[in-house]
């Protein structure tokens, strides 16, 4: 089974940027790249969507190479409230709608 | 909008009873989901329905699994006999279109004894 893969934690400190990687080698050629975020007994929300290059929003970036292999998203400045899990999205083509292992990120004060 | 809906928020039941999750979808969104979260195989799409029609429930994992979407507001996933190993975290999201993001609900927590 075709599958993702993303560092299983991170620690951090308030006001730091923080950049999560997941890869992704299988990626189908046309589709989006997606992250969430999820808190303990809620369900994932969506922080950022991209195809490739950069993509920036309100609360984060994605940066993806020319090769699509891989992406990071970066989180600028974490404060204690981005204590959550981030899971990286894909669609490999064969398997669709592909959920990474997520990253636990702790923010410590 | 109440956002994605799910019921019952906690389901404990014993081996072999059957079981029935709940999903009410936000209105006018055309792509319905239905993943299941554990801590030994993370999050997985169980299936996915547009307008109604499922169009992929290769992550289903047997027969003992199922799931309807009679119309565009309502939505189940029933499995019987429903067994331990089927203890898990089970979401229903949906979103605007294929490519759009999942809006999920809060998870429907179900333990098989």
């Amino acid at each position: 089974l075709a599958k993702t893969t993303q560092p299983i934690s991170m620690d951090s400190y308030e006001g730091q940027e923080v950049n999560i990687t997941c890869s992704h080698n299988n990626i189908a050629t046309n589709d989006y790249i997606t992250w969430y975020q999820q808190f303990p007994s809620q369900g994932p929300r969506f922080i950022i969507q991209g195809y490739k290059t950069k993509v920036t929003n309100e609360v984060a970036s994605l940066f993806i190479p020319a090769d699509r292999k891989s992406s990071t998203l970066s989180l600028p400045r974490v404060s204690l409230s981005d204590t959550a899990v981030y899971y990286c999205l894909v669609d490999t083509g064969t398997y669709k709608y592909i959920f990474g292992t997520g990253t636990r990120l702790k923010v410590l004060a | 909008d109440a956002g994605v809906i799910q019921s019952p928020r906690h389901e404990v039941t014993e081996m072999g009873q059957e079981v029935t999750l709940r999903c009410k979808p936000i209105s006018g969104h055309d792509y319905l989901f239905w993943y299941r979260q554990t801590m030994m195989r993370g999050l997985e799409l169980l299936i996915y329905f547009n307008n109604n029609v499922p169009i992929d429930d290769s992550g289903m994992p047997e027969d003992r699994f199922s799931a309807k979407m009679p119309n565009a507001s309502f939505s189940t996933l029933k499995i019987q006999p429903s067994e331990p190993r089927d203890s898990a975290v089970y979401f229903c999201a949906s979103s605007p279109l294929e490519e759009d993001e999942q809006y999920f609900g809060p998870g429907t927590r179900l333990t098989v004894t």
